[in-house]
């Protein structure tokens, strides 16, 4: 099990806003780190699967990058709109692929 | 055509009793896992198993036990239920065992324990 932080806890934007939120793990013991979309009352949704050191992903509005060497992960969201309102979760995975979930990023896109 | 379905969405029960959660996925993935979603909201996972055979045990009490007739299913059998079982419960499934595909979530079973 990993020590993994996520920040900040909660974030409220406005519509047409570009955010970003962090996920701190610890360096060593790494092997790959998930993020998940999960709104409320649905499960949470694969966003990006990222493995090395630099990797940046892109899904339409929302991109992330992975710093393996310092040990965080970024996620950003370009114009945020009201349908990204979410709760963020990192999950960074041992080479056993045993996954630690963050408490996560609850994002609030005012229109 | 749900990708990951659990049944039942709700289960309420008494303490002693025995219950089980069942868990299929039509994706085709090898690889399956619980969840459970504890009183802080964090999600911590329980179990994963390939193609039928236990990959994960993440010291769960022996209370629980998983069984998988086959790939596409895993099961969640509770013994013994206690208050503190109280949680919603999670099924997800992926390709590989490697942790580098994406898991895909069923929509959660809510199990209270009074």
């Amino acid at each position: 099990i990993l020590n993994v932080e996520q920040s900040p806890q909660s974030l409220h934007v406005q519509e047409g806003d570009s955010t970003n939120f962090t996920c701190s793990f610890p360096s060593s013991n790494f092997y790959a780190l998930h993020w998940y979309r999960w709104e409320t009352a649905k499960s949470p949704e694969a966003l990006f699967v990222m493995t090395l050191n630099g990797d940046e992903k892109k899904k339409g509005r929302i991109s992330a990058t992975l710093n393996t060497k310092e040990g965080y992960s970024y996620l950003y969201i370009k114009g945020s709109q009201p349908e990204d309102s979410a709760t963020y979760l990192c999950a960074p995975l041992t080479p056993s692929y045993i996954p630690t979930f963050g408490r996560g990023t609850s994002l609030i896109v005012h229109p | 055509d749900t990708a990951v379905s659990q049944t039942p969405k709700y289960l309420v029960t008494q303490m002693g009793n025995d219950k089980s959660i069942k868990c299929e996925q039509n994706l085709g993935h090898d690889t399956m896992y619980w969840y459970k979603q504890d009183s802080k909201k964090f999600l911590k996972i329980m179990f994963s198993y390939n193609n039928k055979e236990l990959i994960i045990n993440e010291t769960v009490p022996n209370r629980f036990s998983p069984k998988s007739p086959d790939k596409a299913h895993l099961n969640l059998h509770i013994n013994s239920l206690e208050l503190g079982d109280s949680a919603v419960y999670f099924c997800a499934s992926s390709q590989g065992i490697s942790g580098t595909s994406e898991q895909y979530f069923g929509p959660g079973t809510r199990l209270t324990v009074t």
